[in-house]
Parts: C-alpha cells; sequence; structure tokens
C-alpha cells in the first residue's frame, strides 16, 4: 500500500529537549515536504527536499532541521523545542511533476510543555 | 507573499443539499496547480479534486465539482447531495514558483447537517 508513514503520532516533551519526527515514504517519490497546522492559519511549509541530499527552507523554518540521507526517508529535528512550536505536523510526498498531488502522513500531534 | 484566500471560515449545510466554498489567490505565474484538500476529524489530508490552471474545463469528481475561472483567481468547490462524512475541513492550495510547494489557505470548516 502507497503511503507516507510519521512517527510518532503524538508526543509531549518539556522545552529544550531535542526530538525528531520521523518520516518515511515508500513510493519512491523525489519531493518530500514538512508543514505545520496551527488553527486560523492553515498549512504552512517548514522545509522541503527535492531529492537525496538536497533540501531547502519553506516559510516558517526557524527553530527546526531536516536531512534527506534517503529517497524515502525525511525526519524532522527540533533541536531545542519550544513552546510556539507546538503543532500539529504533516510531512508529504510527491512525485516531481507539478501536477501530481501530494500524499501527506497521517500528522503528528506535538506539545512542547 | 502570494496567499490563498479563503473567506468563509465556517459553513453548514442540510444533508442532501449543495454547497460551495469559495477559493480565491494570488498569482503571477501563467501555469500552475490547483487543489481541494479535506481533512476530516480524524486528521488526515484526503485529495478531494484538482485543477491545472492551463485546463479550462472544470475538473469534476463524483459529487465534487470546481468553478475554475482563471482570469478571476477564483477557484470554488462545489458539493452536491452533501452526505454526513463530508463534515471536515477543506483546504484550497495552490503549487507556487512551477514547482511542488503548496500554498494553502486558512480553510473552510464545513458542517453537514441531517
Amino acid at each position: 500500500e502507497a503511503q507516507v508513514t510519521q512517527n510518532p503520532r503524538y508526543l509531549i516533551t518539556v522545552t529544550g529537549k531535542k526530538l525528531t519526527v520521523t518520516c518515511s515514504q515508500n513510493m519512491n517519490h523525489e519531493y518530500m515536504s514538512w508543514y505545520r497546522q496551527d488553527p486560523g492559519l492553515g498549512l504552512r511549509q517548514i522545509y522541503y527536499s527535492m531529492n537525496v541530499e538536497v533540501t531547502d527552507k519553506g516559510d516558517v523554518p526557524e527553530g527546526y532541521k531536516v536531512s534527506r540521507k534517503e529517497k524515502r526517508n525525511f525526519p524532522l529535528i527540533l533541536e531545542s523545542p519550544s513552546p510556539n512550536q507546538t503543532s500539529l505536523y504533516f510531512c508529504a510526498s510527491s512525485p516531481q511533476r507539478g501536477n501530481q498531488p501530494q500524499h501527506f502522513g497521517d500528522g503528528t500531534r506535538l506539545s512542547i510543555l | 507573499a502570494q496567499t490563498v484566500t479563503q473567506s468563509q471560515p465556517e459553513m453548514s449545510v442540510q444533508e442532501a443539499e449543495t454547497v460551495t466554498l469559495s477559493c480565491t489567490y494570488d498569482t503571477s505565474e501563467s501555469n500552475y496547480y490547483l487543489f481541494w484538500y479535506k481533512q476530516p476529524p480524524s486528521r488526515q489530508m484526503i485529495l478531494v479534486i484538482r485543477q491545472e490552471a492551463y485546463k479550462q474545463q472544470n475538473a469534476t469528481e463524483n459529487r465534487f465539482s470546481v468553478n475554475f475561472q482563471k482570469a478571476a483567481k477564483s477557484f470554488s468547490l462545489k458539493i452536491s447531495d452533501s452526505q454526513l462524512g463530508d463534515t471536515a475541513m477543506y483546504f484550497c492550495a495552490r503549487t507556487q514558483g512551477g514547482s511542488e510547494k503548496l500554498v494553502f489557505g486558512k480553510g473552510t470548516k464545513l458542517t453537514v447537517n441531517p
């Protein structure tokens, strides 16, 4: 089954404790992206990757890091999480053609206390 | 910043009736793609329908159709014969910069009443 898998689905943690949200896709997609969703703001792009070892900032990259060492994986790293990073996070992937819709993971709810 | 605007934060409709969700956008590009995504309470992002800007014909998917007005930069979603399972948040999005990047609107919360 074609899918984008995020882990964990839920996480409650404390300020400053490094965390990683994993994202993996099994569709051999070149493009992967991370979004955060906040009430009243819709989804905003954090980082994206066009292919292995190629990453770039989206609209709200501050406080986040990513890596793309393998085509299937695109982890999101919060080195020193803060309460304003409490949000719902989505990973998405698509083939590198603009006419193809992005496939989304099921989301990760992060709460930073 | 190039934006996507959904002017209706919340809407409601009676089961079996028709409802239209509005979306306007700002772009200087000639070719781009437009999407409507549905997010039910389960939080999944589900593609409802997509439209290629260079195609004049409006896209349809079963009970879902769009009214795409390129000159007016408008991309509304019409849901016919509304069902209880259509209750969800709906997001309009478009590609940006000839890439796969999606710019989303803030969403419209749709409630279908029995």
